[in-house]
């Protein structure tokens, strides 16, 4: 079946940068997706990779390795407003359904 | 503005009775879904729909129902049958071209005691 796996958690400074790295074993997809979720809020889309590389949104990057199976987050310039829980998801092949990680929860601390 | 509504944010119920969550869009998408959220897990597929008249079963689908006679709509149904229905529940809509890129309601959070 189909997995993903991030880590549970990581604590950067503010101002400083971090990664937030995400595994998958699927049998195909169509690529990887991120998303951020404040607690007690919804989840929102922040990037998306078709192809292998690095796609930058502002303070926010996104790689893929499909040779790999592997993906990253990367936070720059951290703040204090980025503490929050981070998901990466795959959109499966042949479908709709989108499997989602666990989640890491980033602190974020001054 | 666009966006997705659920309501209402938090419900209270009996073990043993069905209640009903409502997911109202006005982005014009054709594909809608409803996630289970548990603390401090991911969000768990329970049914997804690609257009009116039309749905699939996610991953776990056991104890819930849902229809989608709109394309605004997509209410789920929690079943007597759903042995841990106490959750937060998310729905999602998205350009069927775009399912990588889903937007979200502000959830509801259901308790069942």
């Amino acid at each position: 079946g189909q997995s993903l796996e991030q880590p549970s958690e990581v604590t950067a400074v503010e101002g400083a940068i971090v990664q937030i790295n995400c595994t998958y074993q699927t049998s195909g997809f169509y690529g990887l997706s991120w998303y951020q979720q404040h607690d007690g809020g919804a989840p929102t889309f922040l990037s998306y990779n078709a192809l292998d590389g690095l796609e930058e949104t502002g303070r926010f990057s996104s790689f893929l390795s499909r040779s790999d199976s592997y993906g990253y987050l990367l936070l720059q310039e951290l703040q204090m407003k980025d503490s929050a829980s981070y998901f990466c998801a795959v959109r499966e092949t042949g479908g709709f359904k989108t499997i989602f990680g666990a989640g890491t929860r980033l602190f974020v601390k001054a | 503005d666009g966006g997705i509504t659920q309501s209402p944010k938090y419900l209270f119920r009996k073990e043993g009775q069905n209640v009903t969550l409502s997911c109202e869009q006005n982005l014009n998408h054709d594909a809608m879904y409803w996630y289970r959220q548990d603390p401090g897990q991911g969000l768990r597929l329970i049914y997804y729909s690609q257009i009116v008249n039309d749905f699939q079963k996610g991953d776990i689908a056991e104890g819930y129902s849902v229809s989608r006679e709109k394309k605004e709509s997509f209410p789920l149904t929690v079943t007597s049958a759903q042995k841990n229905p106490t959750a937060f529940y998310l729905c999602a809509s998205s350009n069927p071209g775009q399912a990588y890129e889903q937007y979200f309601g502000p959830g509801t959070r259901l308790t069942v005691t």
